[in-house]
């Protein structure tokens, strides 16, 4: 079965553009989840999607939005860039919305 | 909102020698998992244990639910368990999803 997949790998944009980030979930799988990763912060829960709908959300400003897929599979837009969203994007997915998590390799992006 | 905690912050090893990693958790949690983080960014999951012993090879896990803990053991260390072990728990409060732990880092040197 093949893992969760992530497109781009590496993205970089200057401040103020915008970037849409793709993950799609292991076959079967109905949740997929996005974190962000800094060497300041750590790893930073985004949103959660179930069945196309958003379950939870965590603290991060408006200009983070997601959506998912009938075939489960998501994307993630930042809009109007700032250089601290330069981080590591992770994608996770599991089956039913509870149990355990699988992640993707990640999208490293930059801004400048 | 829940505080996850890992200990030791740095783990220097020599090859062949065994660790104990520690996750404390401030709250009831459904699910627990233990990842290893390598080089490239990539999440590997190691443990997936909201309670009880799990043992894989050369790694073990122990999580004690009722004392908000839970240890992760590595054995006979190798040069490529080096990287970043992360702790991650879901609040039994549901409408949280995964709060990571800051991770421990491993350097196993030959």
């Amino acid at each position: 079965k093949a893992g969760v997949t992530q497109t781009p790998r590496y993205l970089i944009k200057t401040r103020g553009q915008q970037v849409t980030l793709s993950c799609s979930p292991i076959s079967g799988h109905r949740s997929v989840s996005w974190y962000q990763q800094t060497p300041g912060q750590g790893l930073q829960f985004l949103f959660e999607y179930f069945s196309e709908t958003q379950r939870n959300k965590g603290n991060f400003p408006g200009r983070f939005s997601g959506r998912q897929f009938s075939n489960s599979r998501s994307e993630m837009n930042v809009s109007t860039l700032e250089l601290g969203d330069s981080a590591l994007y992770l994608c996770a997915s599991r089956g039913t919305g509870f149990g355990e998590q699988y992640f993707g390799p990640g999208t490293r992006l930059t801004v400048t | 909102g829940i505080q996850v905690e890992q200990s030791p912050p740095d783990l220097i090893l020599q090859e062949g020698a065994n660790s104990t990693l520690r996750c404390n958790f401030s709250d009831s949690v459904n699910n627990l998992q233990w990842f290893h983080q390598n080089p490239w960014g990539q999440l590997i999951n190691l443990f997936y244990i909201p309670s009880g012993t799990k043992q894989n090879g050369r790694l073990s896990a122990t999580t004690v639910a009722t004392e908000r803990y839970s240890l992760l053991y590595i054995s006979s260390s190798q040069t490529t368990d080096s990287g970043v072990y992360f702790c991650a728990v879901e609040p039994f409060n549901y409408g949280q999803n995964f709060v990571f732990g800051p991770g421990t880092r491993l350097s196993v040197l030959p």
